[in-house]
Protein backbone atom coordinates (compact mmCIF):
# COMPACT_ATOMS: atom_id res chain seq x y z
CA UNK A 1 0.00 0.00 0.00
CA UNK A 2 1.30 3.38 -0.73
CA UNK A 3 2.21 5.00 2.21
CA UNK A 4 3.67 8.34 0.44
CA UNK A 5 1.86 9.70 -3.05
CA UNK A 6 3.10 12.21 -4.66
CA UNK A 7 1.16 13.72 -8.19
CA UNK A 8 1.63 13.85 -10.62
CA UNK A 9 4.46 11.49 -11.19
CA UNK A 10 5.62 14.04 -14.16
CA UNK A 11 5.16 17.67 -15.07
CA UNK A 12 5.81 19.89 -17.40
CA UNK A 13 5.67 23.70 -17.39
CA UNK A 14 6.28 26.52 -19.46
CA UNK A 15 9.28 29.81 -17.81
CA UNK A 16 7.20 31.50 -15.42
CA UNK A 17 4.37 29.55 -15.49
CA UNK A 18 3.38 28.84 -11.37
CA UNK A 19 2.88 24.70 -11.08
CA UNK A 20 2.19 23.26 -7.64
CA UNK A 21 2.99 20.10 -6.43
CA UNK A 22 1.11 17.50 -4.52
CA UNK A 23 1.78 15.06 -1.58
CA UNK A 24 -0.36 12.65 0.99
CA UNK A 25 0.54 10.42 3.08
CA UNK A 26 -1.69 7.68 5.01
CA UNK A 27 0.81 7.39 7.90
CA UNK A 28 -0.39 9.90 10.05
CA UNK A 29 2.73 11.44 10.80
CA UNK A 30 3.59 14.86 12.35
CA UNK A 31 5.99 15.85 9.90
CA UNK A 32 6.21 16.19 6.34
CA UNK A 33 9.04 17.59 4.06
CA UNK A 34 10.13 18.66 0.38
CA UNK A 35 13.63 17.64 -1.22
CA UNK A 36 14.82 19.01 -4.32
CA UNK A 37 17.07 16.60 -6.49
CA UNK A 38 18.61 17.20 -9.47
CA UNK A 39 20.41 14.67 -11.56
CA UNK A 40 23.22 13.14 -9.86
CA UNK A 41 23.37 14.94 -6.35
CA UNK A 42 21.76 14.51 -3.38
CA UNK A 43 18.28 15.18 -1.93
CA UNK A 44 18.44 19.33 -0.84
CA UNK A 45 15.21 20.33 1.98
CA UNK A 46 13.82 22.70 1.08
CA UNK A 47 11.48 23.01 4.08
CA UNK A 48 9.39 20.82 6.33
CA UNK A 49 6.94 20.74 8.06
CA UNK A 50 6.12 19.96 11.60
CA UNK A 51 2.14 19.73 11.87
CA UNK A 52 1.61 23.16 11.23
CA UNK A 53 4.24 25.02 12.10
CA UNK A 54 6.02 25.92 8.82
CA UNK A 55 10.21 25.60 8.63
CA UNK A 56 12.18 27.18 5.45
CA UNK A 57 15.78 26.03 4.99
CA UNK A 58 17.92 29.22 4.86
CA UNK A 59 18.90 28.93 1.20
CA UNK A 60 15.77 27.89 0.05
CA UNK A 61 14.50 30.32 -3.08
CA UNK A 62 11.67 32.62 -2.27
CA UNK A 63 9.99 31.34 -5.74
CA UNK A 64 9.62 28.32 -3.39
CA UNK A 65 6.10 28.01 -0.85
CA UNK A 66 4.80 25.52 0.84
CA UNK A 67 0.97 25.05 2.14
CA UNK A 68 -0.13 21.98 4.41
CA UNK A 69 -3.96 22.04 4.82
CA UNK A 70 -4.41 19.24 6.81
CA UNK A 71 -2.36 16.30 8.32
CA UNK A 72 -2.42 14.35 4.83
CA UNK A 73 -1.58 16.49 2.36
CA UNK A 74 1.48 18.97 1.41
CA UNK A 75 1.72 20.76 -1.69
CA UNK A 76 4.65 22.58 -3.13
CA UNK A 77 4.23 25.64 -4.96
CA UNK A 78 6.77 27.36 -7.59
CA UNK A 79 5.51 30.53 -8.35
CA UNK A 80 8.04 31.42 -11.42
CA UNK A 81 9.55 28.25 -12.61
CA UNK A 82 13.00 29.15 -14.33
CA UNK A 83 15.12 26.00 -15.93
CA UNK A 84 17.11 26.28 -13.19
CA UNK A 85 14.17 24.55 -11.15
CA UNK A 86 13.52 21.51 -13.45
CA UNK A 87 14.69 18.68 -10.82
CA UNK A 88 13.05 15.53 -9.18
CA UNK A 89 10.77 16.77 -6.58
CA UNK A 90 10.93 14.30 -3.13
CA UNK A 91 8.38 14.63 -0.48
CA UNK A 92 8.94 12.29 2.99
CA UNK A 93 7.48 11.96 6.00
CA UNK A 94 8.63 11.47 9.87
CA UNK A 95 6.39 10.47 12.33
CA UNK A 96 8.41 12.92 15.28
CA UNK A 97 11.43 15.15 14.56
CA UNK A 98 13.87 13.41 16.87
CA UNK A 99 15.91 10.99 15.37
CA UNK A 100 15.10 7.82 16.09
CA UNK A 101 13.04 7.36 13.21
CA UNK A 102 13.27 7.24 9.22
CA UNK A 103 11.45 9.88 6.77
CA UNK A 104 9.76 8.17 4.50
CA UNK A 105 9.82 9.20 0.42
CA UNK A 106 7.42 8.95 -2.04
CA UNK A 107 8.32 8.67 -5.61
CA UNK A 108 8.94 11.81 -6.32
CA UNK A 109 7.23 14.80 -8.86
CA UNK A 110 9.85 15.22 -12.20
CA UNK A 111 9.65 18.33 -13.03
CA UNK A 112 10.33 20.38 -16.75
CA UNK A 113 10.61 23.66 -17.20
CA UNK A 114 10.10 24.66 -20.77
CA UNK B 1 34.69 -4.04 -3.76
CA UNK B 2 35.42 -1.22 -2.01
CA UNK B 3 34.15 2.91 -2.57
CA UNK B 4 34.54 6.04 -0.61
CA UNK B 5 31.08 7.98 -1.42
CA UNK B 6 33.48 11.21 -1.71
CA UNK B 7 36.02 10.24 -4.24
CA UNK B 8 34.24 7.02 -6.08
CA UNK B 9 31.37 7.99 -6.85
CA UNK B 10 30.96 4.44 -8.77
CA UNK B 11 31.23 1.13 -7.36
CA UNK B 12 31.27 -1.58 -10.20
CA UNK B 13 31.14 -5.06 -8.38
CA UNK B 14 30.46 -8.80 -9.73
CA UNK B 15 27.64 -10.78 -9.16
CA UNK B 16 27.38 -12.74 -6.13
CA UNK B 17 30.67 -10.68 -4.56
CA UNK B 18 30.68 -8.45 -1.37
CA UNK B 19 30.02 -4.99 -1.45
CA UNK B 20 31.05 -2.16 1.06
CA UNK B 21 30.06 1.16 0.20
CA UNK B 22 31.55 4.30 2.40
CA UNK B 23 30.68 7.57 3.74
CA UNK B 24 32.24 10.00 5.96
CA UNK B 25 29.66 12.47 7.98
CA UNK B 26 30.25 15.44 8.90
CA UNK B 27 28.53 16.49 12.28
CA UNK B 28 30.01 14.97 15.40
CA UNK B 29 26.51 15.72 16.99
CA UNK B 30 24.66 13.61 14.56
CA UNK B 31 23.06 10.35 16.44
CA UNK B 32 21.10 8.83 14.13
CA UNK B 33 22.07 7.38 10.51
CA UNK B 34 20.21 5.84 7.99
CA UNK B 35 21.13 4.32 4.33
CA UNK B 36 18.64 4.80 1.24
CA UNK B 37 18.45 3.18 -1.33
CA UNK B 38 17.41 4.90 -5.13
CA UNK B 39 17.01 3.32 -8.12
CA UNK B 40 16.74 5.19 -11.20
CA UNK B 41 13.20 7.82 -11.49
CA UNK B 42 12.24 6.83 -7.75
CA UNK B 43 12.40 8.12 -4.11
CA UNK B 44 14.73 7.02 -1.95
CA UNK B 45 14.05 3.65 -0.15
CA UNK B 46 15.27 2.68 3.50
CA UNK B 47 17.83 -0.07 3.82
CA UNK B 48 18.95 0.40 7.27
CA UNK B 49 19.35 2.62 10.07
CA UNK B 50 21.80 2.88 13.25
CA UNK B 51 21.76 4.74 16.06
CA UNK B 52 24.99 6.58 17.73
CA UNK B 53 25.37 4.38 20.77
CA UNK B 54 25.58 1.24 18.55
CA UNK B 55 28.19 0.31 16.13
CA UNK B 56 26.93 -2.38 13.90
CA UNK B 57 23.57 -3.26 12.71
CA UNK B 58 22.37 -6.14 10.60
CA UNK B 59 19.48 -6.45 8.17
CA UNK B 60 18.87 -9.25 5.75
CA UNK B 61 21.92 -9.09 3.56
CA UNK B 62 23.09 -5.52 4.53
CA UNK B 63 25.46 -4.50 7.43
CA UNK B 64 26.15 -1.04 8.75
CA UNK B 65 29.15 -0.10 10.83
CA UNK B 66 29.66 3.44 12.48
CA UNK B 67 33.07 4.94 13.72
CA UNK B 68 32.04 7.99 15.43
CA UNK B 69 35.68 8.29 16.44
CA UNK B 70 36.37 8.98 12.98
CA UNK B 71 32.77 10.09 11.77
CA UNK B 72 33.03 7.13 9.08
CA UNK B 73 29.62 5.03 7.97
CA UNK B 74 29.90 1.71 6.06
CA UNK B 75 27.30 0.02 4.45
CA UNK B 76 28.01 -4.28 3.66
CA UNK B 77 25.96 -5.91 0.84
CA UNK B 78 26.66 -9.96 0.75
CA UNK B 79 26.18 -11.58 -2.65
CA UNK B 80 25.00 -8.72 -3.99
CA UNK B 81 22.79 -9.34 -6.84
CA UNK B 82 21.45 -7.37 -9.78
CA UNK B 83 18.68 -6.21 -8.34
CA UNK B 84 21.17 -3.83 -5.93
CA UNK B 85 22.22 -1.91 -8.28
CA UNK B 86 20.90 1.58 -7.67
CA UNK B 87 22.76 4.99 -6.10
CA UNK B 88 23.34 4.44 -2.11
CA UNK B 89 22.95 7.45 0.12
CA UNK B 90 23.82 7.65 3.43
CA UNK B 91 22.21 10.51 5.91
CA UNK B 92 22.94 12.02 9.19
CA UNK B 93 20.80 13.32 11.12
CA UNK B 94 21.80 16.76 12.92
CA UNK B 95 20.30 16.10 16.64
CA UNK B 96 16.98 16.67 17.11
CA UNK B 97 16.23 18.87 14.36
CA UNK B 98 14.75 15.80 12.15
CA UNK B 99 16.82 16.82 9.23
CA UNK B 100 18.70 14.73 6.86
CA UNK B 101 21.89 15.71 5.92
CA UNK B 102 22.42 13.46 3.12
CA UNK B 103 26.08 12.54 1.43
CA UNK B 104 27.03 12.74 -2.06
CA UNK B 105 25.68 9.32 -3.43
CA UNK B 106 27.58 5.85 -4.48
CA UNK B 107 26.04 4.51 -7.35
CA UNK B 108 26.41 0.67 -7.30
CA UNK B 109 26.86 -1.36 -10.42
CA UNK B 110 26.44 -4.90 -10.61
CA UNK B 111 27.99 -7.13 -13.55
CA UNK B 112 26.40 -10.14 -14.39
Amino acid sequence: DAMVIQNPRYQVTQFGKPVTLSCSQTLNHNVMYWYQQKSSQAPKLLFHYYDKDFNNEADTPDNFQSRRPNTSFCFLDIRSPGLGDAAMYLCATSRDLAGDGEQFFGPGTRLTVL
Amino acid sequence: GESVGLHLPTLSVQEGDNSIINCAYSNSASDYFIWYKQESGKGPQFIIDIRSNMDKRQGQRVTVLLNKTVKHLSLQIAATQPGDSAVYFCAENAGNTGKLIFGQGTTLQVKP
